[in-house]
């Protein structure tokens, strides 16, 4: 079945370093791929996505391609605040059923 | 625009008790999503409603959990009897069919004793 992997947390950096947060994902054919983010205490909110092979999402300075050809989307920020602190979650979706990935916790200090 | 609305946020029971969790949608989103969100792992989809019909049940675990959604819009997840197990945060979703995005509701933590 369809299944989404991403890297295990957390992630721990200094505010101001470069964040990357491998997520891969197993599909026949060509899902939407999408980034969740859950702040504390909040519920998941959608942080950026894209529709087809070689898009781009961006949103609040955090980007991710969809790369048909390694099946990825890694999510990555140039320069993290202590504000970006939360999970992170990767999922398939569009036509699919939404699946997503376990989540990775970035913490970051500052 | 209001969000998914949920209740209640927390419930504590014993095992082998009964619960409910109740799910008001955005307003005009067809399609409703309840997952399970075990600590420490990301949702796992129990249950897809399109309107008021069931698209996809394959995960709920049937001889303990049912979930119905009156009218195509309100959605309640029943659990009877709770296990030990079962202690997650239940999350509801409803997506737009425009661009496939989904929005959560805040969850209702379960914790079973």
């Amino acid at each position: 079945g369809d299944s989404v992997t991403q890297m295990e947390g957390p992630v721990t950096l200094s505010e101001e370093a470069f964040l990357t947060i491998n997520c891969t994902y197993t599909a026949t054919g060509y899902p939407s791929l999408f980034w969740y983010v859950q702040y504390p205490g909040e519920g998941l909110q959608l942080l950026l996505k894209a529709t087809k092979a070689d898009d781009k999402g961006s949103n609040k300075g955090f980007e991710a391609t969809y790369r048909k050809e390694t099946t990825s989307f890694h999510l990555e920020k140039g320069s993290v605040q202590v504000s970006d602190s939360a999970v992170y979650f990767c999922a398939l979706g569009g036509s699919y059923i939404p699946t997503f990935g376990r989540g990775t916790s970035l913490i970051v200090h500052p | 625009e209001a969000g998914v609305a949920q209740s209640p946020r927390y419930k504590i029971i014993e095992k082998r008790q009964s619960v409910a969790f109740w799910c008001n949608p955005i307003s005009g989103h067809a399609t409703l999503y309840w997952y399970q969100q075990i600590l420490g792992q990301g949702p796992k989809l129990l249950i897809q409603f399109q309107n008021n019909g069931v698209v996809d049940d394959s995960q709920l675990p049937k001889d303990r959990f049912s979930a119905e959604r009156l009218k195509g819009v309100d959605s309640t997840l029943k659990i009877q009897p709770a296990k030990l197990e079962d202690s997650a945060v239940y999350l509801c979703a409803t997506r737009t069919e425009y661009t496939g995005e989904l929005f959560f509701g805040e969850g209702s933590r379960l914790t079973v004793l």
